[in-house]
């Protein structure tokens, strides 16, 4: 099991461009969590998917979209980026709380976007 | 509002000592609290949970609710050990929303 997986590694775009991040979880996981995490900080929550559906969302803009696909894998999607959302982009899978009490979140390597 | 502080961005010890990284939380409800670590060029992992009161890697964080702090304990540090720790809060009942602390650089010197 290659664990969580994110791709691509490095992306560079520029302001005003639109990005597209992606996510496979842990094998026999079936939510997914995204994180951004800016230089010097901890991991911001920005959204949960699960069952194809965005069950929760942290204070982030409406730019900032996702999706969840049958097989679980996820996309997270920026539009109109800004300077400011460079970042390192974190992905996280679990299994459904209710159905796993107590599940543990493992973590993606993360793919690093600069805006320019 | 859900919110972990960590004090110290950086935190430096010797072998063998003792080592004590800080975490505060705000929470209005009842908080699960976590450890995370982040070695060099590797992923971030989970150390420890609290509601599991296991000691992983000889670390151990005990939660305390009156100070409403999850401090990360470990009685004689280790070279290995050096790495970013992060604390994280999430409801006890919901670990959508994971609340992370902006981190503490651990280095131990020879």
């Amino acid at each position: 099991d290659a664990g969580v997986t994110q791709s691509p590694t490095h992306l560079i775009k520029t302001r005003g461009q639109q990005v597209t991040l992606r996510c496979s979880p842990k094998s026999g996981h079936d939510t997914v969590s995204w994180y951004q995490q800016a230089l010097g900080q901890g991991p911001q929550f920005i959204f949960q998917y699960y069952e194809e559906e965005e069950r929760q969302r942290g204070n982030f803009p409406d730019r900032f979209s996702g999706h969840q696909f049958p097989n679980y894998s996820s996309e997270l999607n920026v539009n109109a980026l800004l300077l400011g959302d460079s970042a390192l982009y974190l992905c996280a899978s679990s299994l459904n709380l209710r159905d796993t009490p107590n599940t543990e979140a493992f973590f993606g390597q993360g793919t690093r976007l600069t805006v320019v | 509002a859900q919110r972990v502080t960590q004090p110290e961005k950086l935190l430096s010890v010797f072998k063998g000592a003792p080592v004590e990284l800080k975490c505060n939380y705000s929470y209005s409800g009842s908080p699960e609290l976590f450890w995370y670590v982040q070695y060099s060029r590797q992923r971030l992992q989970l150390l420890l949970r609290h509601i599991s009161r296991e000691s992983i890697k000889g670390f151990t964080a005990d939660l305390n609710k009156g100070e409403t702090s999850f401090h990360l304990k470990k009685p004689f540090a280790q070279e290995e050990d050096s790495a970013m720790y992060y604390c994280a809060l999430t409801r006890w009942d919901n670990n959508n929303d994971m609340r992370f602390g902006a981190g503490t650089r651990l280095t131990v010197k020879p």
